[in-house]
């Protein structure tokens, strides 16, 4: 079983600032298989990356995916107010087929 | 503009059979480049996966809750279902159904680009 660990699980930042939060794998993913996701409060996640690093329609480029292997990043390069959600990193790969991390808190310091 | 929209009751007995349906809209749940899935998240906690179809009926399981879980789909209804028996208190979550891109060998995919805003069941009695 992969299991995805995010770290860290709270980011206290201020508006302007730049976020770097990790996912790391128990296992080697393909990076066809790795996405990124937004959650506020009393909403359904919303696709941010796809395939490690490719941006889902309409998300601005201020959100950037990267790494391979057990290695994977989001960067969110100057926060604006509306960034401070939960973020969840999602592979595909052996059972379970599909997983999630255990999310990164970014709120406002 | 495509949309999916859970349905079924917020409360469940438990030891019962939690029963939910996810209807889509805005595009057809026969197309082979997507499968159908039901993802959880308790009160205050991360996300689930449950399991997926495809059109055909394929279905593809979390281990964790396979013995429990049935998903299914009806084509000409354009839904897909979601029936996980024995609920215990454990149970109780935000239901998701979303879709989950497929596509070419090499290319970027098993990821959720829609998702519908989800249900809350609780298992109590």
């Amino acid at each position: 079983e992969i299991v995805l660990t995010q770290s860290p699980g709270t980011l206290s930042l201020s508006p302007g600032e730049r976020a770097t939060l990790s996912c790391r794998a128990s296992q080697s993913v393909s990076s066809s298989y790795l996405a990124w996701y937004q959650q506020k409060p009393g909403q359904a996640p919303r696709l941010l990356i796809y395939g490690a690093s490719s941006r889902a329609t309409g998300i601005p480029d201020r959100f950037s995916g990267s790494g391979s292997g057990t290695d994977f990043t989001l960067t969110i390069s100057r926060l604006e107010p509306e960034d401070f959600a939960v973020y969840y990193c999602q592979q595909y790969g052996s059972s379970p087929l599909l997983t999630f991390g255990g999310g990164t808190k970014v709120e406002i310091k | 503009q495509l949309q999916l929209q859970e349905s079924g009751p917020g409360l469940v007995k438990p030891s019962e059979t939690l029963s939910l349906t996810c209807t889509v809209s805005g595009g057809s749940i026969s197309s082979s480049s997507y499968y159908w899935g039901w993802i959880r998240q308790p009160p205050g906690k991360g996300l689930e996966w449950i399991g997926s179809i495809y059109y055909s009926g394929s279905t593809y399981y979390n281990p964790s809750l396979k013995s429990r879980v049935t998903i299914s789909v009806d084509t000409s209804k354009n839904q897909f279902s979601l029936k996980l028996s024995s609920v215990t208190a454990a149970d109780t979550a935000v239901y998701y159904c979303a879709r989950l891109r497929d596509g070419v060998d090499g290319a970027a995919k098993y990821y959720f680009d829609y998702w519908g805003q989800g249900t809350l069941v609780t298992v109590s009695s």
